[in-house]
């Protein structure tokens, strides 16, 4: 299994450009997630799916879109970004939220900077 | 915001044990208390949880006070590679869709 896999790993935006952070896993998890972590903080939960075609909102979800049309996919979409929205990206998954040991698997993040 | 309190910053020599705290004094029944940690800009990763009982595997254990108020998470042999952030997380965990909210963690350098 590759696990969670995320691209670009690196990314930079002008102020205004839109862009597509993509997530898959390969684990048939029902779970998935996005944060962000802004230097020297913790992570912060944009939007989150419960399975496919759910969606919901998490602490910081202006800014962002998301949908979940299979399994494996997760994209997180910036709509017009902002130098606000510079940060690391983690995409995260897991088997369910539904039982105890959701253990939750993290990509590598994605490197985001907006000028 | 989080559930849990951590100290910022701890230092610990390497081959000692690591006892890092966690107060999460307003724990309902139905929570879990979670420990992941992200070693430098990698993604986090899950060590162990807990719910009231006492919780050992291959990477920590975990210590849970019998009020539930508080819990310790302990490397019992703490390695350079052990230096991480490490966060505490309070969750529902199977009684319904809760995701994990992190808070800043504790930044744990391990000393040569």
């Amino acid at each position: 299994n590759a696990g969670v896999t995320q691209t670009p790993k690196f990314q930079v935006l002008k102020t205004g450009q839109s862009m597509t952070l993509q997530c898959a896993q390969d684990m048939n998890h029902e779970y998935m997630s996005w944060y962000r972590q802004d230097p020297g903080m913790g992570l912060r939960l944009i939007h989150y799916s419960v399975g496919a075609g759910i969606t919901d909102q998490g602490e910081v979800p202006n800014g962002y879109n998301v949908s979940r049309s299979t399994t494996e996919d997760f994209p997180l979409r910036l709509l017009s970004a902002a130098p606000s929205q510079t940060s690391v990206y983690f995409c995260a998954s897991s088997y369910s939220m539904r039982q105890v040991n959701n253990e939750q698997f993290f990509g590598p993040g994605t490197r985001l900077t907006v000028l | 915001d989080a559930k849990t309190t951590q100290p910022p910053s701890m230092d610990c020599a390497e081959g000692r044990a690591a006892n890092l705290p966690c107060n999460h004094s307003t724990i309902s029944g139905n929570e879990y208390v979670y420990w992941y940690r992200q070693i430098h800009s990698q993604g986090p990763q899950y060590i162990i949880h807990g719910l009231k009982n006492n919780e050992t595997n291959e990477m920590a254990s975990l210590i849970i006070t019998e009020d539930r108020k508080s819990s310790t998470l302990i490397l019992p042999h703490a390695t350079l590679r052990d230096t991480a952030v490490y966060y505490c997380i309070v969750s529902p965990g199977n009684s319904g869709n809760t995701p994990l909210v992190f808070g800043k963690g504790t930044r744990l350098s391990v000393i040569a």
